[in-house]
């Protein structure tokens, strides 16, 4: 159980082009989701969270206009880059939590992350 | 504010040599802490979690960690390291207060020499 998908796995797109990449809860309702960044060799930084039905809440110094999140339902996140640029290269990786039915509210699934490279 | 430290971006050991990998933290109040491994291109996988009750943890592939107040510690243990544990492994630590927020350590790449 708690299995979280991301679509797609790898991506390679032209600089200025948009691209979504979804993320799926596909046993359980996530009631929140994560995406986090991540470059080479570095650790994990939260981009924003996202509550099912509401507006994303991001972290200081991301772009809300660059990076839109959309959570739509209970099982499924999308994050779209917009006007990708070659910095925007990295691995994006989701996560969900879900308190209802007994979830605990610590416990985050984690997607087995995508790869953006932005030529 | 919490924060996790990872002493040690690199450790190296020898298959079948005890692994141990640091992680300190800073909390005002008991916090809920966390190690999570990562495979090349692939997302975390959860090891082992501490949040109350018994203070050595057990988890998975024979790993375990000890919560250590005192120390404001949670190092991450195994006694004899096989060739598939080369990998990332991150400490993070949450709370309520956070709203259950992870914050990430900096991560350690452990490397098995055969």
């Amino acid at each position: 159980g708690a299995v979280v998908s991301q679509h797609p796995s790898r991506v390679i797109c032209k600089s200025g082009t948009s691209v979504k990449i979804e993320c799926r809860s596909l046993d359980f309702q996530a009631t929140t989701m994560f995406w986090y960044r991540q470059f080479p060799k570095q650790s994990l930084m939260l981009m924003a969270t996202s509550n099912e039905g509401s507006k994303a809440t991001y972290e200081q110094g991301v772009e809300k206009d660059k990076f839109l999140i959309n959570h739509a339902s209970l099982t499924l996140s999308t994050l779209t880059v917009t006007s990708a640029h070659p910095e925007d290269s990295s691995f994006y990786i989701c996560s969900a939590r879900n308190i209802r039915t007994g979830g605990k509210s610590y416990e985050q699934y984690f997607g087995p992350g995508t790869r953006l490279t932005v030529t | 504010a919490q924060s996790v430290t990872q002493l040690g971006s690199h450790v190296s050991v020898s298959e079948g040599a005890l692994v141990l990998l640091r992680c300190n933290y800073s909390s005002s109040v008991p916090p809920y802490l966390f190690w999570y491994v990562q495979y090349p291109n692939q997302g975390l996988q959860l090891l082992l979690k501490y949040t109350t009750g018994a203070t050595l943890v057990k988890g998975i592939n024979g790993f375990e960690a000890e919560f250590k107040k005192s120390e404001t510690s949670f190092h991450l243990t195994k006694p004899s390291a096989h060739m598939s544990d080369a990998a990332e492994y991150f400490c993070a630590v949450s709370g309520p207060w956070a709203g259950n927020m992870l914050t990430f350590g900096g991560g350690t790449r452990l490397m098995v020499k055969p």
